[in-house]
């Protein structure tokens, strides 16, 4: 059964930057496993961020960034904002099917 | 605009099934595939399958495989998700999303329906 591994919680101070990964049980993760960010806050419906590794969306704000990173897929919040404050997920591609990571929760403090 | 919306919330008995429907607007409805995730409370999303608006192909999750059916009406606009043997552990926010198809690119999600199996 595949794996995808995000950091359980992250705790980032209002201005600072901070990078989440997103790590694949069959190893290192390409372009090829088009990963997908999303954004959770309490009560709502995810909302996504970026698409097949590093393409925002027209309301992503630009200090979102996703890349590939030692292997694994990254998304960095340069500038933190308060309401940034949120669980963040990753999708990844297995030829035909889609796994989630376990979310990481990020803490801006 | 796109949107996605989705029907209300479900209460079901333990075997039961339900369906869950995910009606698009403001696109192209066949040049899309979509997508169900689910969400049970405090726990990660799950990804459960996909079907091609176009045509209507699908694709399902191992774990859901045998109990979940996706399909697709291009004259309504909507996609259909079935669960059936339904056990307190399928009780969860149910997600529609939108992707192009073959790109990886999701976009648009429905508002979600939570479904409630309890006897």
């Amino acid at each position: 059964q595949t794996v995808v591994t995000q950091e359980p919680s992250l705790t980032v101070s209002p201005g600072g930057t901070v990078t989440l990964t997103c790590t694949s049980s069959t190893g290192t993760v390409t372009s090829a496993y088009y990963p997908n960010w999303f954004q959770q806050k309490p009560g709502q419906a995810p909302r996504t961020l970026i698409y097949s590794t590093g393409n925002k969306h027209s309301w992503t704000p630009a200090r979102f960034s996703g890349s590939l990173l030692g292997g694994k897929a990254a998304l960095t919040l340069s500038g933190v904002q308060p309401e940034d404050e949120a669980e963040y997920y990753c999708l990844l591609f297995y030829g035909g099917d889609w796994v989630f990571g376990g979310g990481t929760k990020l803490i801006v403090l | 605009q796109v949107q996605l919306v989705q029907s209300g919330a479900e209460v079901k008995k333990p075997g039961a099934s339900v369906t869950v429907s995910c009606k698009a607007s403001g696109y192209t409805f066949t040049s899309y595939g979509i997508h169900w995730v689910r969400q049970a409370p405090g726990q990660t999303l799950e990804w459960m399958g996909w079907v091609n608006a176009g045509n209507g192909n699908t694709k399902y999750s191992q774990k859901f495989q045998g109990r979940v059916t996706i399909t697709r009406d291009t004259s309504a606009s909507a996609a259909y998700m079935e669960l059936s043997s339904l056990r307190s552990e399928d009780t969860a926010v149910y997600y529609c999303a939108r992707e192009l198809h073959d790109s990886g690119n999701f976009d648009y999600w429905g508002q979600g329906t939570l479904v409630t199996v309890s006897s």
